[in-house]
């Protein structure tokens, strides 16, 4: 099974910031959450990863909780183009990397 | 710059017929794996692979095969295919098997079995 929980759907008004959640309450000391993105028809992309500190890079910011039972992607101004499935992961030392089903994000023009 | 190379694009297969899905990247990455996505679901891992001559299962790998002679290429193998494996196929590999690192997608390939 999956090691995270994230809301099936979520819906953003376009031009707004979007804050997508992710928990993770088994998480380990040494797992890194990392965020994909899968737009209709195309494979996942990487987004963002972390292990402690909060994360920004040119798609999105990456905030983690001080106990790192949660985090939260954060898209600073939602486009058309970031409607996809949004999938939040971790990444355990040398292990199976398990999928969620992902949140479905819907951006209204 | 290729990334991760997929092929065929589209496949349709009668039940009981054999074929082999292309897998290839050209970023020396030490691990790759194959993950199938069936309608509203997430990505289940089928095999990987750690590296030349090394490979493993994943959650779902029953009625595939897999085998990495080289570092840059991982073929799935399905030796009787059923209609239970219409699914979208996705290869991933990633630099290391470790957890500081990110993995790249290919394109996917859509398998229907009739």
């Amino acid at each position: 099974d999956a090691k995270t929980t994230q809301p099936n759907s979520m819906e953003s008004n376009e031009e707004e910031p979007v804050h997508l959640p992710c928990n993770h309450s088994t998480i380990s000391g040494t797992d890194y959450i990392h965020w994909y993105r899968q737009l209709p028809s195309q494979g996942p992309e990487y987004v963002i990863h972390g292990l402690t500190s909060n994360v920004n890079n040119r798609m999105a910011s990456l905030a983690i909780a001080e106990d790192r039972k949660s985090s939260t992607l954060i898209l600073h101004r939602a486009t058309l183009r970031d409607a996809a499935v949004y999938y939040c992961i971790l990444k355990t030392s040398y292990d199976k990397v398990i999928f969620g089903p992902g949140t479905s994000l819907s951006v209204i023009p | 710059n290729a990334g991760v190379t997929q092929t065929p694009k589209f496949q349709v297969l009668k039940t009981g017929q054999s074929m082999t899905l292309q897998c290839a990247q050209d970023m020396n990455h030490e691990y790759m794996s194959w993950y199938r996505q069936d309608p509203g679901m997430g990505l289940r891992l089928i095999h990987y692979s750690v590296g030349a001559g090394i490979t493993d299962q994943g959650e779902v790998p029953n009625g595939y095969n897999v085998s990495r002679s080289t570092t840059e290429d991982f073929p799935l193998r399905l030796l009787s295919a059923a209609p239970s494996q219409t699914s979208v196929y996705f290869c991933a590999s990633s630099y290391s098997w470790g957890p500081n690192y990110g993995y790249t997608f290919g394109s996917g390939t859509r398998l229907t079995v009739v």
